[in-house]
């Protein structure tokens, strides 16, 4: 099984409505990772948190929210989705000690 | 605004080649340098990171970092059709707990 997941892999959804991006990890990693690639402009860091009572907002945090439900999940939200969220959006995990950051498989969201 | 800077490419060379892939950064107090591949429709990868001065080699992979220069850079030995893929460059900041990803350079190496 993978390290770690993402839910849903796809998803496409009408400018207004509110969708929840789920991360899970098994690698017992304490910091975790919500990134926004596209073309061109490469990963961009969206919140990112240290443990369940850390959270911070990364460059392009405005229209994102995010719940840290335990060690394991880290979950994206965005409330009112307009087009320009059409993304692919990356979770990723780091573990104590190191900086290697492992990759979920990705959510591919268009925004109509 | 802290900046990493590739050159998007396309970069085509020929089976068996050399793969340059170059990339800049602006914070002067980056400590950390990583190399992510990334295939198509797939999640990055990481293949070198860097941390010195110097040339770090792993298999056919080099990575050279000029922190004077603030550049470091990622060769690929006796490319492969296997590593055409987008290659990204991230630098950690000094605090250690995010890094900044470059828009990627694509690499096509052709049979």
């Amino acid at each position: 099984d993978a390290d770690v997941t993402q839910t849903p892999r796809n998803r496409i959804t009408k400018t207004g409505k509110r969708i929840m991006l789920e991360c899970s990890q098994t690698k017992g990693h304490d910091r975790m990772y919500w990134y926004r690639q596209d073309p061109g402009l490469g990963l961009r860091l969206i919140y990112y948190s240290f443990d369940v009572k850390d959270i911070n907002k990364g460059e392009i945090s405005d229209g994102y929210s995010v719940s840290r439900q335990a060690q394991a999940k880290f979950s994206l939200s965005l409330e009112s989705a307009i087009p320009n969220q059409t993304a692919l959006y990356f979770c990723a995990t780091v573990g104590q000690g190191t900086d290697t950051q492992y990759f979920g498989p990705g959510t591919r969201l268009t925004v109509l | 605004q802290k900046e990493v800077e590739q050159n998007s490419g396309p970069l085509s060379v020929p089976e068996g080649a050399i793969a340059s892939l170059n990339c800049t950064y602006s914070d002067r107090v980056s400590q950390s340098f990583f190399w992510y591949r990334q295939y198509s429709g797939k999640s990055p990868e990481l293949i070198m990171s860097i941390y010195s001065n110097g040339d770090k080699e792993d298999g056919r992979f080099t990575a050279q970092l000029n922190k004077a220069s603030q550049y470091v850079s990622l060769l690929i030995r006796d490319s492969q059709p296997s590593d055409s893929a987008t290659y990204l460059c991230a630098v950690n900041e000094l605090s250690y707990d995010k890094v900044i990803f470059g828009p990627g350079t694509s690499l096509s190496v052709i049979p």
